[in-house]
């Protein structure tokens, strides 16, 4: 069973750089496959919000709204993928899960739990 | 690009049927039928229910189905139950650069 684990600090800075990773267990995050590896968000009390996504191979696809604060990389190696989102505020504080999405199915079917990352001085 | 329109809430009684929309634009939902539905309980993770539209996943109850019309997607619950009490959220491709779009979320009550 496909298992993805968040890990990272759950506080950061104000103007400083938000980093997460992503561990991918019981199955290959690397290889030609119709998977793509992605990040969504969820402040307190709000909706989900895609950030982006990468695929094995590197290519990644941002969200324009974010996109010049955000880098997702990946380590097939570890079998991790990454998050930075840089000049963080406030209004970054939010939910952050790693999700799989099969891109046969367009749609995320394996998520991980969850992290809640808080910006605050 | 916006978020997708789903209405705040919803509610039904145990048995009853409820239908939440999702509506976006020719870009999003209408121009692909590639739109996903989550369910989401306080505190956990969203749960892929509806993929592509109306096709459910392996283990998701037959009770849950999907359907879209133009640029509105919508997701109905039959025979509520009160475990289906939570929150959904609906998904579209947006079109260009693998963009997803998310719906502002529906409470779903079950009275």
């Amino acid at each position: 069973q496909l298992q993805l684990q968040e890990s990272g600090p759950g506080l950061v800075r104000p103007s400083e750089t938000l980093s997460l990773t992503c561990t991918v267990s019981g199955g290959s995050i690397s290889g030609s496959s119709p998977y793509y590896w992605g990040w969504i968000r969820q402040p307190p009390g709000k909706g989900l919000e895609w950030m982006g996504s990468i695929y094995y191979s590197g290519s990644t696809y941002y969200n324009p709204s974010l996109k010049s604060r955000v880098t997702i990389s990946v380590d097939t190696s570890k079998n991790q993928f990454s998050l930075k989102l840089t000049s963080v505020t406030a209004a970054d504080t939010a939910v952050y899960y790693c999700a799989r999405r099969f891109d046969y199915r367009h749609s995320l079917d394996y998520w991980g739990q969850g992290t809640l990352v808080t910006v605050s001085s | 690009q916006s978020a997708l329109t789903q209405p705040p809430s919803a509610s039904g009684s145990p048995g009853q049927s409820v239908t939440i929309s999702c509506t976006g634009t020719s870009s999003d939902v209408g121009g692909y039928n590639y739109v996903s539905w989550y369910q989401q309980h306080p505190g956990k993770a969203p749960k892929l229910m509806i993929y592509d539209v109306t096709k459910r996943p392996s283990g998701v109850p037959d009770r849950f189905s999907g359907s879209k019309s133009g640029n509105t997607a919508s997701l109905t619950v039959s025979g509520l139950q009160a475990e289906d009490e939570a929150d959904y959220y609906c998904n579209s491709y947006g079109g260009s650069n693998h963009f997803e779009v998310f719906g502002g979320g529906t409470k779903l009550t079950v009275l």
